[in-house]
């Protein structure tokens, strides 16, 4: 079945430790996100990729990078993971083809990262 | 910004019990979707409404997009509905702002 995948469902790094967060799809769509979600909180968009064009929230701390190497694999660097970083990470796609095409967001289980 | 506010905040059921949660925004809409979060985490996407309705199911959803609000209703609830539903619009075109969700318990 066509889907997002997200590795590792649970990562744990000590504080400071740059960490990786790595997403695929299958379903072949040419945007991804990055959401963040705390506890009994609603995902919070980090950045996305519209195609190969990166667009970083404003208020996403610059601790926060990713990656697209292509269609399918996207990822999330954390450079120096502080406390406050511990969160639920939500890797998302959907398929566009401008700003007035819009089509569902489909997401994978997450990863939940833990901070020593 | 643009608001989504979702309620009720909470909501315990019955099993077999209907009901309706709501989401309103305070802006014009192209881009609604409903999510349900299950209790592992997972994020369902459950309708893109951004106008009109839809039925899946046990599940339906309204968009009236003049009053800027959305409904989802829920029939005959089964304890497998429990978690968190979200509503998101399209803060711009696809890109989704989430409201703080709805948090439903089925009991048996």
């Amino acid at each position: 079945d066509a889907m997002v995948i997200q590795n590792p469902r649970y990562q744990v790094t000590q504080f400071g430790k740059p960490v990786t967060l790595s997403c695929s799809q299958t379903l072949n769509h040419n945007v991804m996100y990055w959401y963040q979600q705390k506890s009994s909180q609603a995902p919070k968009l980090l950045f996305h990729y519209y195609d190969k064009d990166f667009n970083n929230e404003a208020d996403t701390p610059d601790n926060f990078q990713s990656r697209r190497p292509n269609t399918s694999f996207c990822f999330l660097d954390i450079r120096s993971p502080g406390l406050g970083d511990a969160a639920m990470y939500l890797c998302a796609t959907s398929r566009s083809q401008g700003i007035r095409s819009n089509q569902p967001q489909h997401f994978g289980d997450g990863t939940r990262l833990s901070i020593l | 910004g643009i608001q989504v506010e979702q309620s009720p905040p909470d909501l315990i059921l019955q099993e077999g019990a209907n009901s309706t949660l709501r989401c309103n925004f305070s802006d014009s809409v192209n881009n609604l979707q409903w999510f349900h979060q299950n209790p592992w985490g997972q994020l369902i996407n459950l309708f893109y409404i951004p106008s009109g309705t839809k039925q899946n199911g046990r599940l339906s959803a309204t968009t009236v997009a003049t009053e800027r609000y959305s409904l989802l209703y829920i029939s005959s609830s089964q304890t497998t509905d429990s978690g968190v539903y979200f509503c998101a619009r399209g803060a711009g075109s696809y890109q989704l702002t989430f409201g703080k969700g709805t948090k439903l318990s089925v009991i048996p």
